[in-house]
């Protein structure tokens, strides 16, 4: 079946400091990948997206990159805020009838000023 | 646009009590999920209608939990008797019917604590 495997948290920075989250996974055919974002006290919301391989998605300074050949989904951004602290959840979507998104642990990121 | 609302936020119950959970998702959007989360975990998809018809409910324990969305709208999560181990969180999302598969609207949750 589908999985999807995160970093474990917590993780803690610095203000400015660089992010990498790491994603991998496992399913068939061809998934599309998420980032979803869980700040206190709020819903998740999704933070990027890609639907296919080499595609890159992009939203409020973070990245990732669909890498087919590692089966993988890093999370990255070039200096973090303080505002950046929040729970961070990769997930898959592998269609066809079995329509479930299918999540990560989550990873918890605290940026310290 | 206001997004998907859940209520309560917070519910604390003794054990073999029963309890509701109550969504309105996003205006339009037809495609409605619930989701569990527990503490330290990514959501799991409990139940997942479209419209009013549970095309997914595979993994929702039946015996004891149940789920209603009347005219394709609203929909209530219920637990029947609740134990122990159903302290989590309760998210419900939504999605239109026509989006990029996998992106949903998730509500802030209901939290459940089962003393």
């Amino acid at each position: 079946g589908n999985s999807v495997t995160q970093m474990e948290g917590p993780v803690t920075l610095s203000e400015e400091a660089f992010l990498t989250i790491n994603c991998t996974y496992t399913a068939t055919g061809y998934p599309s990948l998420f980032w979803y974002v869980q700040y206190p006290g709020e819903g998740l919301q999704l933070l990027l997206k890609a639907t296919k391989a080499d595609d890159k998605g992009s939203n409020k300074g973070f990245e990732a990159t669909y890498r087919k050949e590692t089966t993988s989904f890093h999370l990255e951004k070039g200096s973090v805020q303080v505002s950046d602290s929040a729970v961070y959840f990769c997930a898959l979507y592998s269609g066809g009838s079995n329509y479930k998104l299918t999540f990560g642990k989550g990873t918890l990121l605290t940026v310290n000023p | 646009e206001a997004g998907v609302v859940q209520s309560p936020r917070y519910k604390i119950i003794e054990k073999k009590q029963p309890v509701a959970f109550w969504c309105n998702p996003i205006s339009g959007h037809n495609t409605l999920y619930w989701y569990l989360q527990n503490l330290g975990q990514g959501p799991e998809l409990l139940i997942r209608y479209e419209n009013e018809e549970a095309v997914d409910d595979s993994q929702l324990p039946k015996d004891r939990f149940s789920a209603e969305r009347l005219k394709g709208v609203d929909s209530t999560l219920k637990i029947q008797p609740a134990e122990l181990g159903d302290s989590a969180v309760y998210l419900c999302a939504s999605s239109p019917a026509v989006t990029v598969a996998g992106e949903l609207f998730f509500g802030e949750g209901s939290r459940l604590t089962v003393l």
